[in-house]
């Protein structure tokens, strides 16, 4: 597609339960990457995809945090049993290997509140 | 441990001032640094890039300034424009290695009349 792509928007989700964010990167871009930014904080690496090389997780807070890519296709990250303290919005990124001369393109987000 | 940081929650600049937004890292193997914008409910996107072998980059209304030396970087729009509310993110990579990009906690830039 023409950008990248996150869905759904939005995420209302009772605390202990499961969710799973999608996100659709741009055609050709092989690496996609996952931040999330809280309430007045600024962005936060989670993790990142680069082709069929071994992901980068340094950034997932938790073991209750996990993200799988299928190729250079779509990205889901899963927060099981959420906490209060997961409410963010979630934002994907992706780019050319390396991120380019222009950094990476980013998605809408998707924003999670964990009630 | 915060390798970009951006000092200044917030910003205040009448239209038609320069708006100067400063950033500072601790990563001397960063190599390349980016400048981000965001609005309210929508992703960041790109503004401005410059590269470590250059200590300025200029595109239209934006300037980036480099300084090495103190592990500092800047931007400057001029003039300032309303519709340059937002917050601007400051980010830095190590490029010539293809690691992920660092960001700062954001600056929040408002234009007033």
């Amino acid at each position: 597609g023409a950008g990248v792509s996150q869905s759904p928007s939005n995420k209302v989700t009772e605390k202990g339960k499961d969710v799973e964010l999608r996100c659709d990167p741009i055609s050709g871009h092989t690496a996609l990457y996952w931040y999330r930014q809280r309430l007045g904080q600024g962005l936060e690496f989670l993790i990142y995809f680069q082709g069929n090389s071994a992901p980068d997780k340094s950034g997932l807070p938790s073991d209750r945090f996990s993200a799988e890519r299928t190729g250079e296709s779509v990205s889901t990250l899963t927060i099981q049993r959420t906490q209060q303290e997961d409410s963010a919005v979630y934002l994907c990124a992706s780019s050319l290997p390396g991120g380019g001369t222009r950094g990476y393109t980013f998605g809408s987000g998707t924003r999670l509140t964990v009630v | 441990d915060q390798q970009v940081k951006q000092n200044s929650p917030s910003l205040s600049v009448q239209e038609g001032r320069i708006s100067i937004l400063n950033c500072d890292y601790t990563n001397s193997m960063f190599d390349y640094f980016l400048w981000y914008k965001k609005y309210p409910a929508e992703g960041p996107t790109f503004l401005i890039s410059i590269s470590s072998i250059k200590d300025k980059n200029e595109d239209g209304r934006f300037t980036v300034f480099l300084n090495k030396s103190a592990k500092h970087l800047s931007l400057h729009i001029v003039p300032s424009q309303p519709g340059d509310s937002a917050v601007y993110f400051c980010a830095a990579s190590e490029w010539s290695s293809a690691s992920k990009i660092i960001f700062g906690s954001g600056t929040r830039l408002s234009i007033r009349p």
